[in-house]
C-alpha cells in the first residue's frame, strides 16, 4: 500500500497571503496524484487531479505542482473561503490512498 | 445537474448486513467508473471500493471480502453490500464519480453521504 503523508498538519495564514501544503509519497505515483478541499459538514471538492491539473470551476489561485513522491498544492492568495481541509490521494495504485489532511486555518 | 443521492444508511448490529444505493443522475452513467469513499466521524477519508465502466472491480484491504460493489446501468445506480459489520466500519459512505471516464482515480462528484452507525 502507497502511505501519503501529509505536512503540516495545520497551516496558519493570513489573509492574502500565500498557503503551501506538502504532500510525500511512500513511493513513486508518477503524476498521479489529486487534491481535496473538504469544509465542516461537506463532501469533499475535487481541486487538483494529475497533480496540476485544475478541476472545473476551480479558481486560478489553486495550483498543483510535483511528480514522482513529492507534491505542493499552492494557494496564491488565501480567501477566507479557503478555510478547510485539504487532502491529497494518489491515483497510481490500488488500493487508493488519502493523506491526513491538512487544516488551513486563517491567522 | 450532475447529481449523486445515496441511500441506505442506518443502524445495524456488528455482525450485519447493509445495502447502500447511489442514484446517479446528469450524466451517462454507464461510462464512468463509480467509487464509495467513508469518513468516519472525527476522521479524514477512506476509499473503500471501485467498480468500472466493465464492472472490474478493487477493494479496500480492510474490507477483507465482507462487501460487494455493483452497479447496474438501466437504473444508474450503485450499491455496495455489506455484510459481516464492524464497529470500525462506522462512517459515513459517500458515492463518487471519477472526473474522466478512463483511469483518472479521482472524484469530480460526491454525494452528500449516508450514514452507517454499527453498534450493539
Amino acid at each position: 500500500e502507497i502511505v501519503m503523508t501529509q505536512s503540516p498538519a495545520t497551516l496558519s495564514v493570513s489573509p492574502g497571503e500565500r498557503a503551501t501544503l506538502s504532500c510525500r509519497a511512500s513511493q513513486s505515483v508518477s503524476s498521479k496524484l489529486a487534491w481535496y478541499q473538504q469544509k465542516p459538514g461537506q463532501a469533499p471538492r475535487l481541486l487538483i487531479y494529475g497533480a496540476s491539473t485544475r478541476a472545473a470551476s476551480i479558481p486560478a489561485r489553486f495550483s498543483g505542482s510535483g511528480s514522482g513522491t513529492e507534491f505542493t498544492l499552492t494557494i496564491s492568495s488565501l480567501q477566507s473561503e479557503d478555510l478547510a481541509i485539504y487532502y491529497c490521494q494518489q491515483c497510481h495504485d490500488w488500493p487508493l490512498t488519502f493523506g491526513e489532511g491538512t487544516r488551513v486555518e486563517m491567522k | 445537474e450532475v447529481q449523486l443521492v445515496e441511500s441506505g444508511g442506518g443502524l445495524v448490529q456488528p455482525g450485519g448486513s447493509l445495502r447502500l444505493s447511489c442514484a446517479a443522475s446528469g450524466f451517462t452513467f454507464s461510462t464512468y467508473a463509480m467509487s464509495w469513499v467513508r469518513q468516519a466521524p472525527g476522521k479524514g477519508l477512506e476509499w473503500v471500493s471501485t467498480i468500472g465502466a466493465g464492472s472490474d472491480t478493487h477493494y479496500a484491504d480492510s474490507i477483507n471480502g465482507r462487501f460487494t460493489i455493483s452497479r447496474d446501468n438501466s437504473k444508474s445506480t450503485l450499491y455496495l453490500q455489506m455484510n459481516s459489520l464492524r464497529a470500525e466500519d462506522t462512517a459515513l459512505y459517500y458515492c463518487a464519480k471519477y472526473v474522466l471516464p478512463g483511469a483518472a482515480r479521482s472524484f469530480d462528484i460526491w454525494g452528500r453521504g449516508t450514514m452507517v452507525t454499527v453498534s450493539s
